[in-house]
């Protein structure tokens, strides 16, 4: 299995352009969730699905922020508009709720810049 | 709500020493999971180990091994024969064990100690 993907790694935009981050979890995972990471902050975790419904989004800091996952094997995070102080790394992790440990699978991240 | 707080942002061992990093929670359940995760600067990561809190016994793989106190909620990672590799930022993490629905899966994390590796 290539694991968790995401998509692009590095993404450098201007403030108020619109960001789309792409998650592809593992397949046959069934609960998907979206981190953002920051030096000042840690890991947060923004919003997470089970079965593409979404669960809990209050960890989505405001309104700029949407989350979708249309189907199992695909996910995206959007801003718009995007400001300066979106800048992280947005990580995505998988899941399956099956097994003794549940461990949570992680993709690379994407690095985000906003000027 | 569960916090984890990791109070050393930074340490330091020699290379092939052993280093010892802290971790403690706050939870009220008496079910849950603890795990270690590494963060190498590629930034992917990586599970080191995991620990049920129902088992005594301390959890290893192969030169990490756990210090797990439940009563006193503590959850220390033991690296040992430290090699360069070893450089990264660790990070404590919980997980409740106890089934509340799509809830149950989420994890906590510290803020993280960055280990550094000294040849």
């Amino acid at each position: 299995d290539a694991g968790v993907i995401q998509s692009p790694r590095h993404e450098v935009t201007e403030m108020g352009q619109e960001v789309t981050l792409r998650c592809k979890p593992i397949s046959g995972h069934n609960s998907l969730f979206w981190y953002r990471q920051t030096m000042m902050r840690g890991l947060e975790l923004l919003i997470y699905f089970n079965n593409n419904v979404p669960i809990d989004d209050s960890g989505m800091p405001e309104d700029r922020f949407s989350a979708k996952m249309p189907n199992a094997s695909f996910s995206t995070l959007k801003i718009q508009p995007s400001e300066p102080r979106d800048s992280a790394v947005y990580f995505c992790a998988s899941i399956s709720r099956f097994g003794t440990y549940n461990e949570q699978f992680f993709g690379p991240g994407t690095r985000l810049t906003v000027l | 709500a569960q916090t984890v707080t990791q109070s050393q942002p930074e340490m330091s061992v020699q290379e092939a020493e052993t280093v010892t990093l802290s971790c403690t929670y706050d939870t009220s359940e008496s079910d849950y999971y603890l795990f270690w995760y590494k963060q190498p600067p590629s930034r992917q990561m990586i599970l080191v180990i995991r620990q049920e809190a129902y088992k005594q016994q301390n959890a290893t793989e192969n030169r990490f091994s756990v210090n797990f106190q439940k009563a006193a909620k503590s959850f220390s990672l033991k690296i040992s024969d430290s090699q360069l590799g070893d450089a990264a930022m660790y990070f404590c993490a919980y997980r409740s064990a106890e089934y509340s629905g799509a809830g149950s899966y989420q994890l906590t994390f510290g803020k993280g100690t960055k280990l550094s590796v000294i040849p």
